[in-house]
């Protein structure tokens, strides 16, 4: 089955600079990948998603980059806020859609004001 | 109402005690997940519904835990003989359709079991 391994596990940046999380995934037929924002408490929340038909998606000031070769993808997010704080998940899925996803194991981002 | 709704948030039951969460989906989502979440790790995926039939139960852990949606709407997880090792927090979601393009899922909050 899928493996989906995600670093760092915690990353902390200065209020303003940039984020860059990084996920590795195992199957090669996975072709949708999410980002999922937790915060304490909550369940998990879509913040962007790519299909493998395209290599990098923006929305704001949050970007998803995908290298379909080497098996990863990345988040990125730039000018942080400290509301940005939170667990983030990455995830992958050969249905094409949200149908059994295999998540990473989340990266606990801190913004420091 | 406004998102998934999880009952409850919290439970607490003793070891070999038969447990039931309960899912209340985005009205007119027609495909619904269970996802179960141990303490510092994503979700792990148990059981996909689409309309009132188990599409994909492929993730349930072994034949303790059931699931149904009989209407297609309202979805209980059942755990029978609970173990200390299914303390997690079950989480659920659900979305339009399953398969398609959007397909984005809408998690509750979840339901914490602690199993003594």
């Amino acid at each position: 089955g899928e493996n989906v391994e995600q670093h760092p596990s915690t990353l902390s940046v200065q209020e303003g600079d940039s984020a860059v999380i990084k996920c590795t995934y195992s199957d090669s037929a996975s072709n949708y990948f999410p980002w999922y924002k937790q915060e304490l408490g909550k369940g998990p929340q879509l913040i962007i998603d790519i299909r493998s038909n395209v290599g990098e998606k923006k929305d704001q000031r949050i970007a998803v980059t995908l290298n379909k070769t080497a098996k990863h993808f990345s988040l990125h997010i730039t000018e942080t806020q400290p509301e940005d704080s939170a667990v983030y998940f990455c995830a992958a899925s050969r249905a094409g859609s949200a149908r059994q996803l295999t998540f990473g194991s989340g990266t606990q981002l801190t913004v420091l004001p | 109402g406004a998102g998934v709704s999880q009952t409850p948030s919290n439970k607490v039951t003793e070891k070999g005690k038969y447990v039931e969460l309960r899912c209340d989906p985005i009205s007119g989502h027609t495909a619904l997940y269970w996802y179960r979440q141990s303490l510092g790790q994503g979700p792990e995926f148990l059981i996909y519904f689409q309309g009132t039939g188990a599409a994909d139960d492929s993730g349930l852990p072994n034949d303790r835990f059931f699931a149904v949606r009989p209407e297609g709407s309202v979805s209980t997880l059942k755990i029978q003989r609970t173990e200390r090792g299914d303390s997690a927090v079950y989480l659920c979601a659900s979305s339009f359709r399953a398969g398609a393009s959007t397909g984005e899922l809408f998690f509750g909050e979840g339901s914490r079991l602690t199993v003594l």
